[in-house]
């Protein structure tokens, strides 16, 4: 039951160029959504999230679109660094319906972003 | 900048055998997570902890498995008896209040059931 779906185990980018990650949503109910990177070895580092009354949110070289309507979100970089390499994580909350926030993350199984010389 | 630790790194245990997985969240947050990845699937969710008591658990979170927070301090995670397929990473992760959404990771335990 893949309640999140990034449906791109890998992505290759080129640096200096724009990277566009891609998750899907299949529960109404959430209402937060996070976008998390990781390195081999390492935990997940919160990068960027969005909250369901919104549509977008931009922190620097990061953006997340949202759209509800196909609850499907994205995650643009720009411009690609070498460093941005590494697997990024979609994520979901449900926390309004948990009563207190306490809800655990759903996530999606990653996409390997790969930014090239 | 704070940050979740988790000790030991690596643990390499016999099937049968209990593990007691450790974790120091950072020190204001009120809520915290347990989470695992086993090789090659995604993060799961297991269990979250709210005023020193369990608010949610996965199906995942079976009798297997206890969580406490002894002394103020520290998170620890409990597997009665380990089984091959309890191995994975283990993430503690913590939130800071209701207010927030953001859960911080910590860099995780490697669990080996031989």
């Amino acid at each position: 039951d893949q309640q999140v779906k990034q449906n791109s185990p890998s992505l290759s980018v080129q640096e200096g160029r724009i990277s566009i990650l891609n998750c899907d949503y299949t529960n109404s109910m959430f209402d937060y959504f996070l976008w998390y990177k990781k390195y081999p070895a390492e935990g997940p580092t919160f990068l960027i999230s969005i909250s369901s009354i919104k549509d977008k949110n931009e922190d620097g070289r990061f953006t997340v679109f949202l759209n509800k309507s196909a609850k499907h979100l994205s995650l643009h970089i720009v411009p690609s660094q070498p460093g941005d390499s590494a697997v990024y994580f979609c994520a979901a909350s449900a926390s309004r319906y948990s009563g207190g926030g306490a809800d655990g993350l759903t996530f999606g199984k990653g996409t390997h972003l790969i930014i090239q010389p | 900048e704070p940050e979740v630790t988790q000790t030991p790194s690596h643990q390499v245990t016999q099937m049968g055998q209990e593990v007691i997985l450790r974790c120091v969240p950072i020190s204001n947050h009120l809520y915290f997570y347990w989470y695992r990845q086993i090789l090659g699937q995604k993060v799961e969710f297991l269990v979250s902890f709210y005023n020193n008591e369990i608010s949610e658990k996965s199906e995942i979170f079976d009798d297997q498995f206890s969580v406490e927070r002894p002394d103020g301090s520290n998170f620890t995670l409990k597997i009665r008896s380990t089984k091959l397929e309890d191995s994975a990473m283990y993430f503690c992760a913590s939130k800071g209040d209701t207010q927030t959404y953001e859960q911080y990771f910590g860099p995780g335990t490697r669990l080996t059931v031989t």
